[in-house]
């Protein structure tokens, strides 16, 4: 069975600029999490879906973050404009329904 | 506010002892907890579980013992071995949303 997927793996920008991370979660897990882990610190939920609904969003920085998953299956989340700040490594995970999460290898964002 | 609580950012273990991780929460409406074991670079993953309803569980060298009253938790890894240096997240949900609270980690150093 093939894992989480996340691309890409590094990325590195100057503060101001735009950036987008892609997750393809394992097949048939209907919910899908991104998670910001900032170094030091444990994982915490950025979004959570349910299919291509939002569950919960109640910790995304709205006005430069945001998510979507078109037709419940991949996802992406995008930053713009990225603040020195936001240099973490963004995680995305995926269950059936309210089971154990399974992660990704996340992204490691470098913001200068 | 932290509700999950991992005080000890390291610990080193002489192979073959035991290992011992502790967490503390705060919230009573938790009442379902998982460690999570995480190597550079990878995403965490899934190492075992226990619902508020039980006190104890165990798999193969791992085992978490929950006391509800001290809203304290442990994992124990008997024999520790030195592929369990990794970085060990706790983490809990309650009944309401199932969402994850993570604490910070706990470095786990296996000396040979």
């Amino acid at each position: 069975e093939a894992g989480v997927a996340q691309s890409p793996r590094y990325k590195i920008i100057e503060k101001r600029q735009s950036v987008a991370f892609w997750c393809n979660p394992i097949s048939g897990h209907a919910t899908l999490y991104w998670y910001q882990q900032i170094l030091g610190q444990g994982p915490k939920l950025l979004i959570q879906f349910q299919n291509n609904g939002v569950v919960d969003d109640s910790q995304l920085p709205k006005d430069r973050f945001s998510a979507e998953r078109l037709k419940g299956v991949d996802s992406t989340l995008k930053i713009q404009p990225a603040k020195l700040e936001d240099s973490a490594v963004y995680l995305c995970a995926s269950s059936l329904l309210k089971d154990t999460q399974y992660f990704g290898p996340g992204t490691r964002l470098t913001v200068l | 506010d932290q509700q999950v609580k991992q005080n000890s950012p390291s610990l080193s273990v002489q192979e073959g002892r035991i290992s011992i991780l502790n967490c503390d929460y705060t919230n009573s409406m938790f009442d379902y907890f998982l460690w999570y074991k995480k190597y550079p670079a990878e995403g965490p993953t899934f190492l075992i579980s226990i619902s508020s309803i039980k006190d104890k569980n165990e798999d193969g060298r791992f085992t978490v013992f929950l006391n509800k009253s001290a809203k304290h938790l442990s994992l124990h890894i008997v024999p520790s071995q030195p592929g369990d240096s990794a970085v060990y997240f706790c983490a809990a949900s309650g009944r309401s949303n199932y969402q994850l609270i993570w604490g910070a980690g706990t470095k786990l150093i296996i000396k040979p």
